[in-house]
């Protein structure tokens, strides 16, 4: 079964502080999303990426694909209180638009 | 906005009873994917739909069933509701078979409530 797991699971900061989140697998992926999710609503598209070793920004956001696409992170810059919600990684495997979710980290910036 | 559409937005059901989500893609989008995600967890995919036949199941009873249409909207049905069943349904649609295009779109999600 493959499986995405994300750390922390929670994470509360004050603004301006910088933050990692990580996304880790022992499967490798063609592919990984990172999505930020609110309450009752349904899950945003941040950033695709589908390299390994690539590297995206998206502005104060950094996202890192891992050398051996097993692994992922998401660095933010200067967090600010809209950045607070479910953040999610998603992966999808070769041949497949079958994507698995991580468990989640669920981010509050505090003002 | 995403241009994925879902309705109803809220449902409530009793147990044991059928329910039917429905999910408009977004436009040019040929494949719509299912998920199910409980209070506090991340989306489990349920099945997904290209050209009107089922693309790949995950881990979910066949009293989940699906269907897509010629215009590529989609619909899932869920038999003999259950307790557990009671969670955010997400449908997300995505472009198919272009190369390199993998990226999918999510809808705002319909809450079921079971009873």
């Amino acid at each position: 079964t493959q499986l995405l797991e994300q750390s922390p699971q929670f994470l509360s900061i004050q603004e301006g502080e910088n933050l990692t989140v990580y996304c880790n697998s022992s499967s490798v992926f063609s592919s990984l999303q990172w999505y930020r999710q609110e309450p009752g609503e349904g899950p945003v598209l941040l950033v695709t990426v589908v390299t390994g070793g690539e590297v995206k920004k998206l502005k104060r956001l950094t996202f890192q694909f891992g050398d051996a696409r097993k692994d992922s992170s998401l660095h933010i810059t200067a967090a600010q209180p809209g950045d607070t919600g479910l953040y999610l990684c998603a992966g999808a495997t070769s041949g497949t638009y079958k994507y698995i979710f991580g468990t989640g980290t669920r981010l509050k910036v505090l003002a | 906005e995403t241009g994925v559409t879902q309705s109803p937005t809220h449902l409530i059901k009793t147990r044991g009873q059928q329910v039917t989500l429905r999910c408009s893609s977004q436009s040019g989008h040929n494949t719509v994917s299912w998920y199910q995600q409980a209070l506090g967890q991340g989306p489990q995919f349920i099945f997904q739909y290209y050209r009107e036949e089922e693309n790949g199941r995950g881990n979910f009873p066949p009293r989940f069933s699906g269907l897509q249409f010629p215009n590529y909207s989609s619909e899932l049905n869920v038999n003999a509701l259950e307790l557990d069943d009671s969670a955010l349904y997400l449908c997300a649609s995505s472009l198919a078979g272009l190369a390199g295009s993998t990226e999918q779109y999510f809808g705002p999600g319909t809450r079921l409530t079971v009873t």
